[in-house]
Order: C-alpha cells, then sequence, then structure tokens
C-alpha cells in the first residue's frame, strides 16, 4: 500500500518568504507527525495530531511555525518569515499505534 | 536535555563483520525502542523494536539487545553487507501517541 507522500521535495525560498509543505498519511492512519531534522543530526519533533486536533504542539520552536490537519487527514506545515536557520528536512509521519511510519521528506533551503 | 544518547557517531566495517551500535536513555517512562535505518536523501525507515519486558530480539540480520536496569539497548547487525551502509537511528517513546526522542544517529559504511 501507498506510504507517507510529502510535498514538495524540495523547497527553495527567500528569507523572509511564508512557505508550506504538504504531508498525506498512509490511510486510516488517526496520528500524524511533523519531526525537523538538521543536517548530520537525529529528528526533531514538532507537532502531533491526533484526529483533526494538535494534541501536542510542544516542539513548534516559535510562533513563525503552524500546523493544521482540517480534514483528519492531510497535514498542511505552515512556516512564515521563514529565516536561513529554518533551512532543514521536514519529515512528516502517521501511525495508528505505536509504530510510526516516515514520509520521505521535504528538503527546505531558505536563502 | 539530550534524553537518548547514541555512539558511535560513525562506524565503518568489512563485509561480514558486526557493527555494534549503542544507545542510552535517561526517562524511565519510555516503554517502545525502534530503530531506524535512513539512506541518504530518504525518510527514516522502521527496523526493529523492542519493549522494555524483552532482553533481546531478532528479526533477520538484526538484533537488538537490552539491559533494562543499565537504561541501555543496542543494534547488532549480523553478517553486515554494504546494502546496509546508511545513517541508523535509535529512539525511544513513551507510549502511543506520543513524540519520539531519536538519538543523534549513526553513519555506518559497509566495504566490500
Amino acid at each position: 500500500g501507498a506510504g507517507v507522500s510529502q510535498t514538495p521535495s524540495n523547497k527553495v525560498t527567500e528569507k523572509g518568504k511564508y512557505v508550506e509543505l504538504r504531508c498525506d498519511p498512509i490511510s486510516g492512519h488517526t496520528a500524524l507527525y511533523w519531526y525537523r531534522q538538521s543536517l548530520g543530526q537525529g529528528p526533531e519533533f514538532l507537532i502531533y495530531f491526533q484526529g483533526t486536533g494538535a494534541a501536542d504542539d510542544s516542539g513548534l520552536p516559535n510562533d513563525r511555525f503552524f500546523a493544521v490537519r482540517p480534514e483528519g487527514s492531510v497535514s498542511t506545515l505552515k512556516i512564515q518569515r521563514t529565516e536561513r536557520g529554518d533551512s532543514a528536512v521536514y519529515l512528516c509521519a502517521s501511525s495508528s499505534g505505536v509504530e510510526q511510519f516516515f514520509g520521505p521528506g521535504t528538503r527546505l533551503t531558505v536563502l | 536535555q539530550q534524553q537518548v544518547k547514541q555512539s558511535p557517531q560513525s562506524l565503518i566495517v568489512q563485509k561480514g563483520g558486526i557493527p555494534i551500535i549503542n544507545c542510552a536513555y535517561e526517562n524511565t517512562a519510555f516503554d517502545y525502542f525502534p530503530w531506524y535505518q535512513q539512506f541518504p536523501g530518504k525518510g527514516p525507515a522502521l527496523l526493529i523494536a523492542i519493549r522494555p519486558d524483552v532482553s533481546e530480539k531478532k528479526e533477520g540480520r538484526f538484533t537488538i539487545s537490552f539491559n533494562k536496569s543499565a537504561k541501555q539497548f543496542s543494534l547488532h547487525i549480523m553478517d553486515s553487507q554494504p546494502g546496509d551502509s546508511a545513517t541508523y537511528f535509535c529512539a525511544a517513546i513513551k507510549a502511543a501517541g506520543n513524540k519520539l526522542t531519536f538519538g543523534g544517529g549513526t553513519r555506518v559504511l559497509v566495504k566490500p
């Protein structure tokens, strides 16, 4: 079956611009997670959705970051006024239990 | 605070060797310990996982050893192959519906 998909695979933007990153989870998975992976490091948690609601957003670094999951399936991570330090791979994962399955990620580069 | 510490950062072995990656955790509330394999440009792929009530788990050529009292666990790759060359991450989670806490990763290179 289809895994977690993320679009775009790569995004290059300029400092100060707004970006949206999309995640399409595995069908039937009610839990969806966003992580951020900087070069040479392990993924770091950003936010977790159970259904449509954000159950835990403690990993969002500041109020420039926001995520939604309006219908309990696809999720969008939104970053306002991007900074060079936001450059990283943004990973999405979904689960129906304790195992989390990751998508290929979106590589964001802020120039 | 780094809750999951992973070592070594990198490892080189010959084909057929046994790379061993070690992880230590601090939070005794962690209840599930997965390992992920990541190839360049790809997302992490779940490899094998263990719960603290089990001391060892094998799946194919991958074995996890778990020491609950020491709060340590390790991954062994038996009869390693060049195709196993990747970055491996240990992780820990309290329960379903919680965030994964990852170690820093180990880059494994298996030479032919």
